[in-house]
């Protein structure tokens, strides 16, 4: 499936800058997701938009902070960010619909931060 | 709490062999969702299969297939004839109705390595 864009898809960064990832889904779906993973930890929730609404922030620090313009765009704007935030950065959309609805992921944005 | 557990953090098999992937769940839910994703190493994960708690047979889309097993929590992986390709992380993963949004909760994943 390759509905889903992620750019950049490498991305090396200081603490003192601010950088946005872009996500963009050509699948017509109605929900769209941030998923944060590290190395040897299951894949983490960080954001949910449900209908351009977001329903889901799972604690995550105030120097990530999302938008959604749009059903098919996603923003994942970094501020200040710390080493340990260095990880794959996932994005997915998906069609709502109940326990069956499929989640389709992107290419993901590999961050690091110095 | 739902949880997923996948308790192989490495597999290995040779070419055109099948192996089998194991992931356990636990819900108190009756209605929910299981998904199995694969993950090169180029970081995209990629949807391979869907067995919902009420479907009565196994899932299978081409070389891979779902051994549902209710009773015992259990959704394992079945990837019949290994090919090279087929060597990536592999995921399970689970949607229950009364988790938050529509989120997914995954396993840690297991590393598979075909070789030649």
């Amino acid at each position: 499936e390759t509905g889903v864009t992620q750019t950049p898809r490498h991305l090396v960064m200081g603490m003192t800058n601010k950088k946005s990832l872009k996500c963009e889904q050509h699948l017509g779906h109605n929900a769209m997701y941030w998923y944060k993973q590290s190395a040897k930890k299951p894949l983490e929730l960080m954001f949910v938009y449900s209908l351009e609404e977001r329903v889901e922030n799972n604690s995550v620090p105030s120097r990530f902070s999302p938008e959604c313009p749009n059903s098919s765009h996603l923003f994942l704007h970094l501020h200040t960010l710390q080493p340990e935030d260095s990880a794959l950065y996932l994005c997915a959309s998906s069609h709502l619909g109940g326990v069956g609805e499929t989640q389709y992921f992107g290419p993901g944005t590999r961050l690091l931060v110095l | 709490a739902q949880k997923i557990t996948q308790t192989q953090p490495g597999m290995f098999v040779q070419e055109k062999e099948a192996v089998t992937l194991d992931c356990t769940y636990d819900t108190s839910d009756q209605s929910y969702g299981l998904f199995w994703y694969k993950q090169p190493s180029s970081g995209e994960m990629i949807f391979l299969i869907y067995q919902g708690s009420y479907d009565e047979q196994n899932a299978t889309e081409g070389r891979y297939s779902l051994n549902f097993q209710k009773a015992r929590k259990s959704a394992n992986l079945v990837i019949s004839a290994s090919q090279l390709g087929d060597s990536a992380m592999y995921f399970c993963a689970m949607r229950a109705p009364n988790q938050a949004g529509t989120a997914l909760i995954f396993g840690k994943g297991t590393t598979l390595s075909v070789s030649s």
